[in-house]
């Protein structure tokens, strides 16, 4: 089983905060994913990585995949409420076709 | 709205019953994914199929079953049920048969409630 593990698991911080949340492994994924979850809803791809070392950003949102493609990370600058959610991330396995999905961290952003 | 469509949205039965779920991709979408969420658990994955063939199988139990239409849609066979199946299953489709590209869009779910 490749087990990704998320933390922070809760985080709750001030509108304007910075944050950064980790999504580690000790297994090597052909890919990996960030989503976003809100209650009730089903989750929403965020950004895909694929390269070790691989670095996105999307507007105040800053993705890095790991060198060894093991584990990535997650970082927002100047959360918003609007940024509150379930954030999970999901590796894609590198011996088959199965996604696995992390623990996830629920960030809540209070204005 | 991902494109990938789910019904029903809600779903109350008792335990023993049996329930089928629906799912259908986005347009072009050759690969579904089912995946169960529950609190204790998080999201499982449990079966994948591609262009019809069921092409990776994760955590499914046995009462449970999946197939695939010529159509594409998917549906997701609970039958047995059990008071801990009570979860929400989603389904998700992507336009490659494998994790390597790593895309997934997810429908809205169907919210089982097992009494």
């Amino acid at each position: 089983t490749q087990l990704l593990e998320q933390s922070p698991q809760f985080l709750s911080i001030q509108e304007g905060e910075n944050l950064t949340v980790y999504c580690n492994s000790s297994s090597v994924f052909s890919s990996l994913q960030w989503y976003r979850q809100e209650p009730g809803e089903g989750p929403v791809l965020l950004v895909t990585v694929v390269t070790g070392g691989e670095v996105k950003k999307l507007k105040r949102l800053t993705f890095q995949f790991g060198d060894a493609r093991k584990d990535s990370s997650l970082h927002i600058t100047a959360a918003q409420p609007g940024d509150t959610g379930l954030y999970l991330c999901a590796g894609g396995s590198n011996t088959g076709n199965q996604f696995y999905f992390g623990t996830g961290t629920s960030l809540t952003v209070i204005p | 709205d991902s494109g990938v469509t789910q019904t029903p949205k809600h779903l109350i039965t008792a335990t023993g019953q049996r329930v089928t779920l629906r799912c259908s991709p986005r347009s072009g979408d050759l690969s579904v994914y089912w995946y169960q969420q529950s609190l204790d658990q998080g999201l499982q994955f449990l079966i994948q199929y591609y262009n019809g063939e069921e092409r990776a199988k994760g955590n499914i139990l046995e009462r449970f079953s999946a197939q695939q239409f010529p159509d594409l849609h998917s549906e997701l066979n609970l039958s047995s049920l059990e008071l801990g199946d009570s979860a929400l299953y989603f389904c998700a489709s992507s336009p490659h048969p494998g994790t390597a590209e790593g895309t997934q869009y997810f429908g809205p779910g169907t919210r089982l409630t097992v009494l």
